[in-house]
């Protein structure tokens, strides 16, 4: 198992432009969340999807979109990239279920993404 | 009130001492706290994880201590070791939130040799 696999690792964009991050998870889990994380603010929720075809608004979605098509793979659109979407972004995945009442949410290893 | 307040921000322990870090929400509805450890470079990793109806849960040198009636919940990490520098969050979610977490801010902890 691979478990959540992130691509880029690094990425510099230009004011104004746009990419997608991608995201995979291999552990079949339905549940599927981005994050980014800015130092000392912890990770702010941008978007998250209960299973394939259903996408929702997390904390902070303003400037990004997200599409679910298949349970795999979950990727993050940023249009028009702006110097405050400098940062690092996480997808992470979880199962439906509290094993033993824990739920446990498996992250990627991380892009980081810097806007100039 | 969907807040958790994580404290220290950072955290400075001699080897073999112990770590404690605190966390305190106002969400009464919260019912799942887990913490989770995060190296430089690596995304976060679940270390623990505690339900309201219990006061303390330990897995090895990891102990979440849980105070229901003061809303606040710690970890206490024994005989901290230089391994264990990293930085901590802690996390809270309720029942019909699609398991969302709501995260505090994280606590940088080194441990000196």
């Amino acid at each position: 198992n691979a478990g959540v696999t992130q691509t880029p690792k690094f990425r510099i964009l230009k004011i104004g432009q746009s990419m997608t991050l991608q995201c995979t998870q291999d552990m079949n889990h339905n549940y599927m969340y981005w994050y980014r994380q800015d130092p000392g603010m912890g990770l702010k929720l941008i978007y998250y999807s209960v299973g394939a075809g259903i996408t929702d608004k997390g904390e902070v979605p303003n400037g990004y979109n997200v599409s679910r098509s298949t349970t795999e793979d979950f990727p993050l659109r940023l249009e028009l990239a702006a110097p405050s979407q400098t940062s690092v972004y996480f997808c992470a995945s979880s199962s439906t279920e509290r094993l033993a009442g824990v739920n446990e949410q498996f992250f990627g290893p991380g892009t980081r993404l810097t806007v100039l | 009130q969907q807040q958790v307040k994580q404290s220290p921000q950072s955290l400075i322990v001699q080897k073999g001492g112990i770590s404690i870090i605190n966390c305190a929400y106002e969400n009464t509805a919260f019912d799942y706290f887990p913490w989770y450890q995060q190296f430089p470079g690596k995304g976060p990793a679940l270390l623990i994880a505690i339900r309201p109806d219990v006061s303390e849960k330990k897995e090895g040198r990891f102990t979440i201590s849980f105070n229901k009636s003061a809303k606040q919940f710690s970890l206490h990490i024994m005989d901290s070791q230089p391994g264990d520098s990293a930085t901590y969050f802690c996390a809270a979610s309720r029942v019909g939130s699609n398991y969302q977490l709501i995260w505090g801010a994280g606590t940088k902890l080194i441990i000196k040799p």
